[in-house]
């Protein structure tokens, strides 16, 4: 149990294009997602906390209007990165908190954003 | 500025010995630890978590250890198999505080490579 899918898993855009990314919670209903960044050889930084139905809580230094999340269903979140840049590519993942576990993650396979 | 770290970018073990990977922070309101296993192009997999009321947590090969005083926790891996090959990533949450509530801090990752 406690799958999460990402779509898509790589995708390779040109400068100035959006990128819609997809979270999905495959067998539990997710009230909470995180959307996290990871460059190469580091961390992983949470970038927004994303509740079913209300707006998204951006951590320190993310531009919510670049970055733009919706949970519009217990099951989907996606992240839009809009005008990419190519500072912005990256490997985002995101994560997934059910309805009973209080703090337990579950993650999906991550997405490589590549932007030209 | 990074509230978990994980001085030890890397650590070589050999099949059969035990892997022990270190983990400190510096925030006095993280109350929970988690350590999750990660393969290259996928996302983050739960292992082992702890809660600071206890001072050990085992599960099967994993074994994880804290120490509030110190503010540093480590996970034992006994015996290391090359399955285990892999980056291991401290994360921890500070549960009683509002803004903080479900969101995990993660280190930077230790790479774990177990030869033969």
């Amino acid at each position: 149990g406690a799958v999460v899918s990402q779509h898509p898993s790589w995708v390779i855009c040109k400068s100035g294009t959006s990128v819609k990314i997809e979270c999905r919670s495959l067998d539990f209903q997710a009230t909470t997602m995180f959307w996290y960044r990871q460059f190469p050889k580091q961390s992983l930084m949470l970038m927004a906390t994303s509740n079913e139905g209300s707006k998204a809580t951006y951590e320190q230094g993310v531009e919510k209007d670049k970055f733009l999340i919706n949970h519009a269903s217990l099951t989907l979140s996606t992240l839009t990165v809009t005008s990419a840049h190519p500072e912005d590519s990256s490997f985002y993942i995101c994560s997934a908190r059910g309805l009973t576990s209080e703090w337990e993650q579950f993650f999906g396979p991550g997405t490589r954003l590549t932007v030209l | 500025d990074q509230q978990v770290k994980q001085n030890s970018p890397s650590l070589s073990v050999q099949e059969g010995r035990i892997s022990i990977l270190n983990c400190d922070y510096t925030n006095s309101m993280f109350d929970y630890f988690l350590w999750y296993k990660k393969y290259p192009a996928e996302g983050p997999t739960f292992l082992i978590s702890i809660s600071s009321i206890k001072d050990k947590n085992e599960d099967g090969r994993f074994t994880v250890f804290l120490n509030k005083s110190a503010k540093h926790l480590s996970l034992h891996i006994v015996p290391s198999q090359p399955g285990d090959s892999a980056v291991y990533f401290c994360a921890a949450s500070a549960t009683m505080t509002t803004d903080s509530w479900g969101k995990l801090q993660f280190g930077a990752g230790t790479q774990v490579v177990v030869t033969p």
